[in-house]
């Protein structure tokens, strides 16, 4: 299993839309998780932290769930400048902490 | 946007040759790594760095091989490069080993 899995897609959705992505870990002891954002030849960049509580930054919506061991993002009004690649982050602790990126899920907004 | 410069950005090489990459921070942070990202594997953690002198390996460490002589620079060297070496290499740095990493634009090296 890998440490961390995410739906490759591509998410195909018009502008205005409501898309939420998903997220799985493997380690229960994982403390500390981000969202990133990467488009097509660029760096990756930190898109948003995700907390126990949950968070909110403008359109987009961070949540964790613990239990089941999963994190997401959602993305309200979907608009053209959304298309990325999003790659969900999780610190591990094996002996040193260190950043475990998913693959990345692709975003394509239509007009 | 955090103070990280990668160099070279672009560089081809033939098999068997040395490569070294440079990473650059002006943030002062203690943490530095090294990631390839290959379609299908997404990043990949090849070293990392804790501390001037201070580094160990990651996930996809053989072939290449790291230095750290300043807080600043954190360099990562092939070798003797190899076709399966060609991908995208970003460097990273962050404060501690449990918060978010900022990347520097990478490095795309081909080896023909």
């Amino acid at each position: 299993r890998k440490e961390v899995e995410q739906d490759p897609g591509p998410f195909n959705v018009p502008e205005g839309a409501t898309v939420a992505f998903n997220c799985t870990y493997s380690n229960s002891a994982s403390q500390s998780f981000f969202w990133y954002r990467q488009d097509c030849r660029k760096e990756p960049k930190l898109l948003m932290s995700v907390y126990s509580s949950g968070n909110e930054d403008g359109r987009f919506t961070a949540q964790l769930n613990r239990a089941s061991q999963y994190i997401s993002l959602l993305i309200r009004d979907s608009k053209l400048s959304d298309s990325a690649t999003y790659l969900c982050v999780v610190v591990m602790n094996t002996g040193f902490q260190k950043l475990v990126f998913g693959t990345g899920t692709r975003l394509l907004v239509s007009p | 946007d955090a103070g990280i410069t990668q160099s070279p950005r672009h560089k081809v090489t033939e098999t068997g040759t040395p490569v070294t990459l440079r990473c650059h921070q002006t943030e002062n942070h203690r943490y530095m790594y090294w990631y390839r990202q290959d379609p299908g594997h997404g990043l990949r953690l090849i070293h990392y760095s804790y501390g001037v002198k201070d580094t160990d390996k990651g996930e996809v460490s053989d072939g290449y091989s790291v230095s750290r002589s300043k807080t600043e620079d954190f360099l990562l060297t092939l070798e003797s490069a190899t076709s399966s070496q060609t991908s995208v290499y970003f460097c990273a740095i962050s404060v501690s080993g449990n918060t978010e990493a900022f990347f520097g634009q990478g490095t795309r090296l081909t080896v023909v």
